[in-house]
């Protein structure tokens, strides 16, 4: 049982362009959520996060929009830069848990 | 700078073989935890620890045992391979509740 589902495997945007990356959720539990970012041969590093008592955060060139009836969540970039080429995870937790569920990642690419 | 260091960082064991996955932070974290990523998805969590002496189980224990002797180190064993436990290997750690998880770099476990 997928409880976060990343349901597009790759997206391919174009350098300057806006990046946004999708991520759905069954356990309506989760009240925090998390974006990952992978580079091969590296282990994952924590992007942005957002509260469930939030609908928005934004970091610089990242924002992370939260629709809790829709269950979903979505990570926008903008400017997308080359260097964003790599995979993304969206995760999610419970309460003060501290084990994350993760989704099964989208592989973004930027072209020049 | 180190962060999480895992070792090895590749091994090859043959079906029924044992070895241990080393981990070792150097933030003084107290909370660590054992992923595994398989081709095309998420990470899944094997064990976690709250504290040195403390241990349980994840979504995918079985196979696997871990020890938490000190705040620094988290060895995960696979005492009888199984092709079903060759992927990549993360170790992660967190300071508590909430915060921010990091991973180390992986190790890639092939079991034939």
């Amino acid at each position: 049982d997928q409880q976060v589902k990343q349901n597009s495997p790759s997206l391919s945007v174009q350098e300057g362009r806006i990046s946004i990356l999708n991520c759905d959720y069954t356990n309506s539990m989760f009240d925090y959520f998390l974006w990952y970012k992978k580079y091969p041969a590296e282990g994952p590093t924590f992007l942005i996060s957002i509260s469930s008592i939030k609908d928005k955060n934004e970091d610089g060139r990242f924002t992370v929009f939260l629709n809790k009836s829709a269950k979903h969540l979505s990570l926008h970039i903008v400017p997308s830069q080359p260097g964003d080429s790599a995979v993304y995870f969206c995760a999610a937790k419970t309460g003060g848990g501290n084990k994350l569920t993760f989704g099964t990642g989208t592989q973004l690419k930027v072209e020049l | 700078n180190a962060g999480v260091t895992q070792t090895p960082k590749f091994r090859i064991l043959k079906i029924g073989q044992s070895m241990t996955l080393q981990c070792t932070q150097d933030m003084n974290h107290n909370y660590m935890y054992w992923y595994r990523q398989d081709p095309g998805m998420g990470l899944k969590l094997i064990y976690y620890s709250v504290g040195a002496g403390i241990t349980d189980k994840g979504e995918v224990p079985n196979g696997y045992n871990v020890s938490r002797s000190t705040t620094e180190d988290f060895p995960l064993r696979l005492e009888l391979a199984a092709p079903s436990q060759t992927s990549v290997y993360f170790c992660a750690s967190s300071s508590g509740l909430g915060n921010t998880i990091y991973f180390g770099e992986g190790s890639w476990l092939t079991v034939v």
